[in-house]
């Protein structure tokens, strides 16, 4: 199975911040890295497909970028519902595997 | 577009199969149009794939659970379902149902249910 690793594990950041967060694959998996937001009690929700595409109706201050086995996903401007648990996926194989999460609060 | 919603026992005993049904709506699951999965999330943690079935009954199957994992289509009734057999406590989590249409070629998941929550407890 291909491993995918987070981080960091958790941030604190205030409103307007710019925020980062980092997945790296164990191999090569191209663009295949999707990341999606969790808020508690619900599903997840997929931001970015394809490494860099923003999936319809995520606001643009979402961005991702990267390929091969490093990718970061960047919140441009921190509003108050982005804060949330944030999880990374690789789908170049099977199974489809992710990452341990970044919870993302507010400091 | 698809809806999704899982169902079935909250409590199972540990060595006993778990068993959880999504029922779809929006879309035929005749259809051939998607591959319908589980995914699972214990409490306070991350995200596992258990594994696919398309409507022709074909599977793939995490590795990490292939020994114990059965999924079914049933195509009059517009469901999928999930048996988890032997459960231990490990087995305790939030289970998902999740479709990827089968044109989706970079793999992620737009659809889900909101989830079902199994304790395993005797």
């Amino acid at each position: 199975d291909i491993q995918m690793t987070q981080s960091p594990s958790s941030l604190s950041a205030s409103v307007g911040d710019r925020v980062t967060i980092t997945c790296r694959a164990s191999q090569s998996i191209s663009s295949y890295l999707n990341w999606y937001q969790q808020k508690p009690g619900k599903a997840p929700k997929v931001l970015i497909y394809a490494a860099s595409s923003l999936q319809s109706g995520v606001p643009s201050r979402f961005s991702g970028s990267g390929s091969g086995t490093d990718f970061t996903l960047t919140i441009s401007s921190l509003q108050p519902e982005d804060f949330a648990t944030y999880y990374c996926q690789q789908s170049y194989s099977i199974p489809p595997t992710f990452g341990q999460g970044t919870k993302v609060e507010i400091k | 577009q698809v809806q999704l919603q899982e169902s079935g026992p909250g409590l199972v005993k540990p060595s006993q199969t778990l068993s959880l049904t999504c029922t779809v709506s929006g879309d035929s699951i005749s259809s051939g149009s998607y591959y319908w999965n589980w995914i699972r999330q214990p409490a306070g943690k991350g995200l596992e794939w258990i594994g696919r079935i398309y409507t022709s009954g074909s599977t793939n199957y995490n590795p990490s659970l292939k020994s114990r994992v059965i999924m079914s289509v049933d195509t009059s009734k517009n469901q999928f379902s999930l048996k988890l057999s032997s459960v231990t406590a490990a087995d305790a989590a939030v289970y998902y149902c999740a479709s990827l249409h089968t044109s989706n070629w970079d793999g992620y998941f737009p659809h889900w249910g909101q989830g079902t929550l199994v304790t395993v407890s005797s």
